[in-house]
């Protein structure tokens, strides 16, 4: 079935410094991938949306100066979170699926849960 | 994409039957209905989707009623590994292919 690999699974990092995230689609060509956050005891709140070589579709409030999205290929996206605060602190999930084939399923990467102190 | 009611949580007992509601009174003709759940700290995973006819897989069976308006979740035996959130989503098809998540159910298994 399709795997979906996100990495790393957790990090720390200094406030005021950046992390990246990578998403990668391991057995399928992933046309279009999804980036999600997620508060303790909260729902997965929808980011962004990322189409293969074109720009990440931004959901409202979420800043895109500030969460970097990368779609490069059609098996890897990519979240960087540039100066990180500790309000940034979350479980940050992606998804990924074949345009057009949605739905039929997505599949989830297992996730990344970021601390920034 | 249209909107969806579930029940905040639910508890049920290990080998039981487990049925999870859904509703959408406002679903279209071209809904298709998801079921997606959580594990504790991982991304979630897809259990099933249907349009009109009932469904089955290997993990649940999908029942939906005669008018659409409601759908139900079956785990036939439940186990402690099915602790999760249970997220009952609506995808438009044409639509955006975005998934926006509800608040989801709870369900706890109790041994």
């Amino acid at each position: 079935g399709a795997v979906v690999s996100q990495h790393p699974s957790w990090v720390i990092c200094k406030s005021g410094t950046s992390v990246k995230i990578e998403c990668r689609s391991l057995d399928f060509q992933a046309t279009t991938m999804f980036w999600y956050r997620q508060f303790p005891k909260q729902s997965l709140m929808l980011m962004a949306t990322s189409n293969e070589g074109s720009k990440a579709t931004y959901e409202q409030g979420v800043e895109k100066d500030k969460f970097l999205i990368n779609h490069a290929s059609l098996t890897l996206s990519t979240l960087t979170v540039t100066s990180a605060h500790p309000e940034d602190s979350s479980f940050y999930i992606c998804s990924a699926t074949i345009s057009g084939t949605g739905l039929f399923g997505y599949t989830f990467g297992s996730g990344t849960r970021l601390t920034v102190v | 994409d249209a909107k969806t009611t579930q029940p905040n949580s639910m508890e049920s007992n290990e080998e039981e039957p487990v049925h999870l509601p859904c509703n959408h009174s406002t679903i279209s003709g071209t809904d298709y209905i998801h079921w997606y759940r959580q594990l504790p700290s991982q991304g979630p995973e897809y259990v099933i989707h249907g349009l009109t006819s009932n469904v089955n897989n290997r993990m649940a069976s999908l029942a939906i009623a005669e008018d659409r308006k409601s759908s139900t979740l079956i785990l036939h035996r439940a186990t402690l590994r099915d602790a999760a959130v249970y997220y009952c989503i609506l995808r438009t098809q044409g639509g955006s292919e975005k998934l926006v998540f509800g608040k989801g159910t709870k369900l706890t298994v109790n041994p």
